[in-house]
């Protein structure tokens, strides 16, 4: 079955605990991206990747890290989170090039920083 | 800037019956993609309906539908025949053909509810 995984699913901790969300997608796609979404902004693209060892920042990566070291995972890094990342997170995945542009999302990781 | 804006907080709908939402979207692309995406609670994001916009035929999925009108910037999904599982935060999401990111921009997000 075609996915993309998230793990973990909730996740509570406390400021300055470096923490990290993992991802994965089966699809073989290239690009991967990083969201968060918060009550009245929707979803922004925190992080993106176009395939392996290629990230770029995307809207809002203050307090953000991500690597790309295999075209599978795209791993989200939190090395000092703040109350300010509470949010729920999500990671997506889709084809290169100009095709239909649909990403495929992973189900959702609800952070809570104290 | 690129914008997708959602000026509809929240909508309600009596089961069976149809419902619009609203979204209006700001660019000057002229070949782009526009998306609904739903979020029941769950919290899973679902594609509902895309549009490409070189295409002026309106997008349909059964019940679901969409306005699209290019000129006045303006992508509305209507839902027929409204059922209590339609109940979710509906998004509204662009992205222009020729991107490099894969990032969809979002609008603020409807969450509609329907009553039986």
């Amino acid at each position: 079955e075609a996915q993309v995984t998230q793990n973990p699913r909730y996740l509570i901790t406390v400021t300055g605990k470096k923490l990290t969300v993992t991802c994965s997608q089966n699809m073989n796609h290239e690009y991967m991206s990083w969201y968060r979404q918060d009550p009245g902004l929707g979803l922004r693209q925190i992080y993106y990747s176009m395939n392996v060892e290629v990230t770029d920042k995307g809207d809002v990566p203050e307090g953000y890290k991500v690597s790309r070291k295999e075209k599978r995972n795209f791993p989200l890094i939190l090395e000092s989170p703040s109350p300010n990342q509470t949010s729920l997170y999500f990671c997506a995945s889709s084809l290169s090039g100009t095709s239909s542009r649909e990403q495929y999302f992973g189900p959702g990781t609800r952070l809570t920083v104290t | 800037a690129q914008t997708v804006t959602q000026s509809q907080p929240e909508m309600s709908v009596q089961e069976a019956e149809t419902v619009t939402l609203s979204c209006t979207y700001d660019t000057s692309e002229s070949d782009y993609y526009l998306f609904w995406y739903k979020q029941p609670p769950s919290r899973q994001m679902i594609l509902v309906i895309r549009q490409e916009a070189y295409k002026q035929q309106n997008a349909t999925e059964n019940r679901f539908s969409v306005n699209f009108q290019k000129a006045a910037k303006s992508f509305s999904l209507k839902i027929s025949d409204s059922q209590l599982g339609d109940a979710a935060m509906y998004f509204c999401a662009y992205t222009p053909l020729w991107s490099n990111t894969g990032k969809l921009i979002f609008g603020q997000g409807t969450t509609l509810q329907v009553k039986p």
